[in-house]
């Protein structure tokens, strides 16, 4: 079974340019994440999609930070403008729709790290 | 904020069992422990999860203390490989639940 793919795997820009990155979740996966994990700490969620509707953005910095889940698929996260706080890795992960009492079970791709210069 | 204190790091020699702890002391009745680990440049990867039971599977045993206020990861014969950071988290059940990730144990495992 294919994991979660991303790219790009690296990515260096200058502040204030734009940046994209691209998800394909695990086939037939329903949910997908993306996360922002700044180096020495751990993973924190952004945005939550539910097919294509989002489920929870709070995280999201919101001016300049945008994503979408066209079709329910493929996901694209992207900043507008950068900033240098925002070199990080961004990863992307994806489970199964199930109601089973312990939750789904998240699998995350291997990351696209970001430097802002 | 993550609701769980794990040590910062911890060392293990090789095919020696390692005993991560955790501990979560204002977890609440609907609330599982999850476990998952993070090897170096690579995404975090699902370990096991448990609710009041204990749990086990090919990767790792989950012990619960009796009041579910903390917990221990097992791995009973570490390699090299095993090497990485090993998050403990409370996740609420069902599809609701974020994982919310705090800074983890970084395990060592040595020759």
């Amino acid at each position: 079974e294919a994991g979660v793919a991303q790219s790009p795997r690296y990515k260096i820009i200058e502040k204030r340019q734009s940046v994209a990155f691209w998800c394909n979740p695990i086939s037939g996966h329903a949910t997908l994440y993306w996360y922002q994990q700044i180096l020495g700490q751990g993973p924190k969620l952004l945005i939550q999609f539910q097919n294509n509707g989002v489920v929870d953005d709070s995280q999201l910095p919101k001016d300049r930070f945008s994503a979408e889940r066209l079709k329910g698929v493929d996901s694209t996260l992207k900043i507008q403008p950068a900033k240098l706080e925002d070199s990080a890795v961004y990863l992307c992960a994806s489970s199964l729709f199930v109601l089973t009492s312990g939750g789904d079970t998240q699998y995350f791709g291997p990351g696209t790290r970001l430097t802002v210069l | 904020d993550a609701k769980t204190t794990q040590p910062t790091s911890m060392d293990c020699a090789e095919g020696r069992a390692a005993n991560l702890p955790c501990n979560h002391s204002t977890i609440s009745g609907n609330e599982y422990v999850y476990w998952y680990r993070q090897i170096h440049s690579q995404g975090p990867q699902y370990i096991i999860h448990g609710l009041k039971n204990n749990e086990t599977n090919e990767m790792a045993s989950l012990i619960i203390t009796e009041d579910r206020k903390s917990s221990t990861l097992i791995l009973p014969h570490a390699t090299l490989r095993d090497t990485a950071v090993y998050y403990c988290i409370v996740r609420q059940g069902g599809q609701g639940g974020k994982l919310i990730f705090g800074q983890g144990t970084e395990l060592s495992v040595k020759p």
